[in-house]
């Protein structure tokens, strides 16, 4: 049963320290999106990657975060400084060529910063 | 507006009864259409997908497409309490790949 996984699926931290989350897509899924949900903003969709590159990052604040694909099997996103108000869950998504908008979900990274 | 609106419910029905979720988009470019489902504290799985206009069903959900009057809509028959949680609709944002969501419509099956 292929999915997405994602570490750590929980992540407290003081404000202004680093916080990496990582994603591992399903095998042969070529586009790989990372999004926030909150209680206020719903879902939002940060950055996405298509065959590693970056396609799309503006809804992503860029002074404090910043995602990279390393290799087709590990996803990244950082925060630095991390601050109160990145406190939400971070989904990772996979989508499959060639309909890469159907994306399957990873189980999600609850970050709280203090 | 947004670009993806849903009524927030919460939507009760009883057991049995047939629900119904809407969902309204703004891109008339858009092609492609999606409802997740989210249970509380799990992330979205996908459901059902539909790119053409007219219903298409599977299983006790069916989806329904209009993209004249640029309107999508769930109705899940025979709803069950293990139905109960919040629906999404997602929007691909034209040629983009990209998907928009809504804001969830949560729903209550009462038994």
């Amino acid at each position: 049963d292929a999915r997405v996984t994602q570490t750590p699926r929980h992540k407290v931290t003081e404000m202004g320290q680093e916080v990496t989350m990582r994603c591992q897509p399903i095998l042969g899924h070529n586009t790989v999106f990372w999004y926030r949900q909150t209680m206020m903003q719903g879902l939002e969709l940060l950055a996405y990657f298509r065959n590693r590159a970056p396609l799309d990052d503006s809804g992503m604040p860029k002074d404090r975060f910043s995602a990279e694909m390393p290799d087709a099997t590990l996803a990244t996103l950082k925060i630095q400084p991390s601050e109160p108000r990145d406190s939400a869950v971070y989904f990772c998504a996979s989508g499959p060529p060639p309909t890469q908008e159907t994306q399957y979900f990873g189980p999600g990274t609850r970050l709280l910063v203090l | 507006q947004k670009e993806v609106e849903q009524n927030s419910g919460p939507l009760s029905v009883p057991e049995g009864a047939i629900a119904s979720l809407n969902c309204t988009y703004s891109d008339r470019g858009s092609q492609s259409f999606f409802w997740y489902r989210q249970y509380s504290g799990k992330s979205p799985e996908l459901i059902m997908s539909i790119y053409s206009n007219g219903d298409k069903e599977d299983g006790r959900f069916t989806a329904q497409l209009n993209k004249a009057s640029q309107y999508v809509s769930l109705l899940i028959r025979d709803s069950q309490p293990s139905d109960s949680a919040t629906y999404l609709c997602a929007v691909e944002a034209s040629n983009t790949g990209k998907l928009i969501f809504g804001q969830g419509t949560t729903l209550q099956v009462k038994p």
